[in-house]
């Protein structure tokens, strides 16, 4: 079975704060994604990698920064954390681009 | 870019009944069509998918279309049950991975 695992289940942070949610998957995937999930909203892409050290821009990266250094772990980085940022944020990763996607259980990140 | 649309945002129905959810896109060169089911604080799990050489695909209750001209695929939930209460997402995909709104689906015994 696929485990993707995030480091963290809840979160609480202060604004201006820097945060880092970590990801990590067990299945030697090379794509990894980070989305945030807000009621009404679905899934935004925020970032997501195809390989180590490669990143690319989702749908709504503003205010947020990412590292890949190794193949396993997908970092999302929150350089000053604000209220807006208040959400809840879930990994994702697949083997080869059109195959299944598997979820971390995701982080509920307050920002206060 | 691409633009994935899902309706309806919301669907309740009666223990027994069809649910159907439909996804429309908009990137020609997707092949791949997978559902998902997110229950209550956990994420999503695919529960069915389909690739453009073929119409339809079937799984004991649950079932995807796809109309590839059209542009759009749906989701068939046959003899509904509570524990199909979920919200459910499409993914239609060529590259990224961009979801759907969602679709809260709540089956009423």
């Amino acid at each position: 079975d696929v485990k993707v695992t995030q480091s963290s289940r809840y979160l609480v942070k202060r604004t201006g704060e820097k945060v880092f949610l970590e990801c990590v998957q067990d299945m030697d995937h090379e794509n990894m994604f980070w989305y945030r999930q807000d009621p009404g909203l679905g899934l935004r892409l925020i970032y997501f990698s195809y390989d180590v050290k490669m990143k690319e821009k989702g749908d709504i990266p503003e205010g947020y920064s990412v590292s890949r250094e190794k193949k396993e772990r997908f970092s999302l980085i929150l350089e000053s954390a604000s209220t807006n940022q208040t959400s809840m944020y879930l990994c994702a990763t697949t083997g080869q681009l059109n195959t299944e996607a598997f979820f971390g259980q995701g982080t509920r990140l307050t920002v206060v | 870019g691409e633009n994935v649309e899902q309706h309806p945002s919301t669907l309740s129905v009666q223990e027994g009944d069809s649910a159907v959810i439909k996804c429309t896109y908009s990137d020609s060169a997707s092949n791949y069509f997978p559902w998902y089911k997110q229950e209550l604080g956990k994420g999503p799990q695919l529960i069915i998918d389909i690739r453009s050489n073929v119409g339809e695909k079937k799984d004991q209750r649950i079932a995807v279309t796809l109309n590839k001209t059209a542009k759009h695929f749906s989701l068939h939930i046959t003899e509904t049950q509570p524990e199909d209460s979920a919200v459910y997402f499409c993914a239609p995909k060529e590259g990224k991975l961009i979801f759907g709104q969602g679709t809260e689906l709540s089956v009423k015994p």
